[in-house]
């Protein structure tokens, strides 16, 4: 099955730089990648997802790259604020609507 | 419209128990799909359904089962439970029936003692 490794498992910034969060994917076979934010006690939140027929997305101060050939993706997040602190997953599905997930990164953003 | 729903939101059992939990997707919605939360294994799937029909199963054992119904809502169900079952169970709705987007419910978190 499918397996997604995410890394790093924690990462803390400055307000206003740059956070990258990287996973990797094994299934060939895989075509959806959503990144859900997860804030303490709440449910994930789908932020931005790309398909396998597009390299990059870009949603205001959120990107995403994705490299089929290498089986990676990364989220970029610009600009970082207080509210981006969170716990970030990254998912493949390699079809039907079945997500499997990354171990998460936990995002502490210092004002 | 509504968010996806799911009830109830917390509960209590012992080992050995059953337990029912219930997950109402947003309307118009025919994907549901569940998924155990742990700090331990992470988010890890577990099922979905489409129109009735459980199309996916992940690595779980025969003590996690489930079903939908007509209207889309959908249950799990864990017998015979065990105390590393207590976790926060998230179930998520599409609408379409392949790598949809999904939105997730508010969970129902489980504990076992």
């Amino acid at each position: 099955g499918e397996n997604v490794e995410q890394h790093p498992s924690t990462l803390s910034v400055q307000e206003g730089d740059s956070a990258v969060i990287k996973c990797t994917y094994s299934d060939s076979a895989s075509n959806y990648f959503p990144w859900y934010k997860q804030e303490l006690g709440k449910r994930p939140q789908l932020i931005i997802d790309i398909r396998s027929n597009v390299g990059e997305k870009k949603d205001q101060r959120i990107a995403v790259t994705l490299n089929k050939t290498a089986k990676h993706f990364s989220l970029h997040i610009t600009e970082t604020q207080p509210e981006d602190s969170a716990v970030y997953f990254c998912a493949a599905s390699p079809g039907a609507n079945n997500l499997f997930f990354g171990t998460g990164t936990r995002l502490t953003v210092i004002p | 419209k509504a968010g996806v729903t799911q009830t109830p939101r917390y509960l209590i059992k012992t080992r050995g128990q059953q337990v029912t939990l219930s997950c109402s997707p947003i309307s118009g919605h025919r994907s549901v799909s569940w998924y155990q939360q742990t700090p331990g294994q992470g988010l890890q799937f577990l099922f979905e359904y489409f129109s009735e029909t459980q199309r996916n199963k992940g690595n779980f054992p025969g003590r996690f089962s489930g079903r939908q119904f007509s209207n889309s809502r959908s249950e799990m169900n864990v017998s015979t439970l065990e105390l590393g079952d207590s976790a926060l169970y998230l179930c998520a709705s599409s609408s379409q029936p392949t790598t949809d987007t999904q939105y997730f419910g508010p969970g129902t978190r489980l504990t076992v003692l």
